[in-house]
């Protein structure tokens, strides 16, 4: 049973839309991840959280926000959808540093912008 | 800046054979360095990782290099097999738990 799981997996928003992206792990990891994988770029590292009610800036954040309700729950929120955030974003989780540091993706979820 | 740089970006290697995928990071912090498979409209998958307490794991056909004084690690495979064709991806952790990950290289591992 899949522990990482994301909603929606497509979406198609219109430009300058409000875009959320769900994704519940059941692994009971503590930190959570955003990521979005782009031809030429690999994986970038959008936002991240420690835990709940925590999120910190990975390294590509403007344009998105995130929010951590639970220990189960990250989202990612764009305000304001723009075409060059077409893309598959990937959401992670992750056992506390100093454990190992493997993490378990989700399926991913298709953005289109138009 | 792009903190894990993958070279390489296509590979193709003949059924049987070794190859080896290199990686280049630039932060001293980075504690933890893995490679990551992912096939085409999958999520990535770990392949295999190591500390940097330990200069090279092995696991089967897999083994990753660690030069810490180099700042580079490589993954390295054996017996390629039709099934390694693949993206792999190379990453490395430095402190506050970020995962960053390189472009990540095409192997396709030809009959």
């Amino acid at each position: 049973e899949a522990a990482v799981t994301q909603s929606p997996r497509n979406k198609v928003a219109v430009t300058g839309g409000k875009v959320t992206l769900s994704c519940n792990q059941t692994n009971n990891h503590n930190n959570m991840y955003w990521y979005r994988q782009d031809t030429g770029h690999g994986l970038r590292l959008i936002h991240y959280s420690y835990g709940a009610g925590s999120t910190e800036k990975g390294d590509i954040p403007d344009g998105y926000k995130a929010s951590r309700p639970s220990q189960e729950n990250f989202s990612l929120i764009l305000e304001l959808a723009t075409p060059s955030q077409t893309s598959v974003y990937f959401c992670a989780s992750g056992a506390r540093q100093g454990a190992t540091g493997q993490l378990y993706f989700g399926e991913g979820s298709k953005l289109t912008v138009l | 800046g792009q903190q894990v740089k993958q070279s390489s970006p296509s590979l193709t290697v003949q059924e049987g054979g070794i190859l080896i995928l290199n990686c280049d990071y630039e932060n001293d912090m980075f504690d933890y360095f893995a490679w990551y498979k992912k096939y085409p409209d999958n999520s990535p998958t770990l392949l295999i990782s190591v500390r940097s307490n330990v200069d090279k794991r092995e696991d089967g056909r897999f083994t990753v290099f660690l030069n810490k004084s180099g700042k580079h690690f490589s993954l390295h495979i054996t017996a390629s097999q039709p099934e390694d064709t693949a993206v792999y991806l190379c990453a490395a952790r430095g402190t506050g738990s970020k995962l960053s990950f390189g472009k990540g290289a095409k192997l396709t591992v030809s009959p």
